[in-house]
């Protein structure tokens, strides 16, 4: 079964604090993706690595970053929390191609006060 | 760029009874398209997803959905549900020539006893 891993299911933050999010994959996959979920909105692509050390801008990047050093870790990274960034955050790998499907973790329910 | 309508983002249905959840696309390339659905506090994950061929797609749990190009819909059907089904339900559309979703706004299922 393929498996992608979140680091935390809930996670409080203040106002400012830099934050990382961690998602590994056991899948071999070449694509991992950052999403967040938020209500009415279903989920928004904030950035994904089609490759180690590779990267494109989803159609939410603003207010975060990415570091892919290790095929089967992906981070997101929020450099100035704000409280616009409360969300739930998915991530999910796949293979390359656009056919194929994507494999989520549990997310990751953040709070910025 | 594409985009993905749900209709309807609330369901009520009752135990043993029909469901359909609508989806509608917009895009001007060719795309594949699938459904996901999320149980409470999980991951998403793949119901079914239509890349070629027959227009009729069955997938897991007695779900199925039909591709309509000229309608450019993609609608989930399930003749009859169980409690169990209760959940949020994602169609997606990525274009064939990509490897990025995008995820209409999704409809959540409450069924009823």
């Amino acid at each position: 079964d393929v498996k992608v891993t979140q680091s935390s299911r809930y996670l409080v933050k203040r106002t400012g604090e830099k934050v990382f999010l961690e998602c590994v994959q056991d899948m071999d996959h070449e694509n991992m993706f950052w999403y967040r979920q938020d209500p009415g909105l279903g989920l928004r692509l904030i950035y994904f690595s089609y490759d180690v050390k590779m990267k494109e801008k989803g159609d939410i990047p603003e207010g975060y970053s990415v570091s892919r050093e290790k095929k089967e870790r992906f981070s997101l990274i929020l450099e100035s929390a704000s409280t616009n960034q409360t969300s739930m955050y998915l991530c999910a790998s796949s293979f390359r191609t656009g056919s194929e499907t994507q494999y989520f973790g549990p997310g990751t329910r953040l709070l910025v006060l | 760029a594409q985009s993905v309508t749900q209709l309807d983002s609330q369901v009520p249905v009752f135990e043993e009874a029909p469901v359909e959840l609508r989806c509608n696309y917009s895009s001007s390339v060719s795309v594949y398209l699938f459904w996901y659905v999320q149980y409470p506090n999980q991951g998403l994950q793949l119901l079914l997803k239509y890349l070629s061929g027959s227009t009729l797609v069955k997938g897991i749990n007695g779900f199925e959905a039909e591709f309509n190009k000229s309608q450019t819909s993609f609608h989930l059907r399930k003749p009859s549900v169980h409690i169990s089904d209760t959940a949020e339900y994602f169609c997606a559309v990525s274009k064939a020539a990509g490897n990025k979703l995008t995820f209409g706004g999704g409809t959540r299922v409450l069924v009823k006893p």
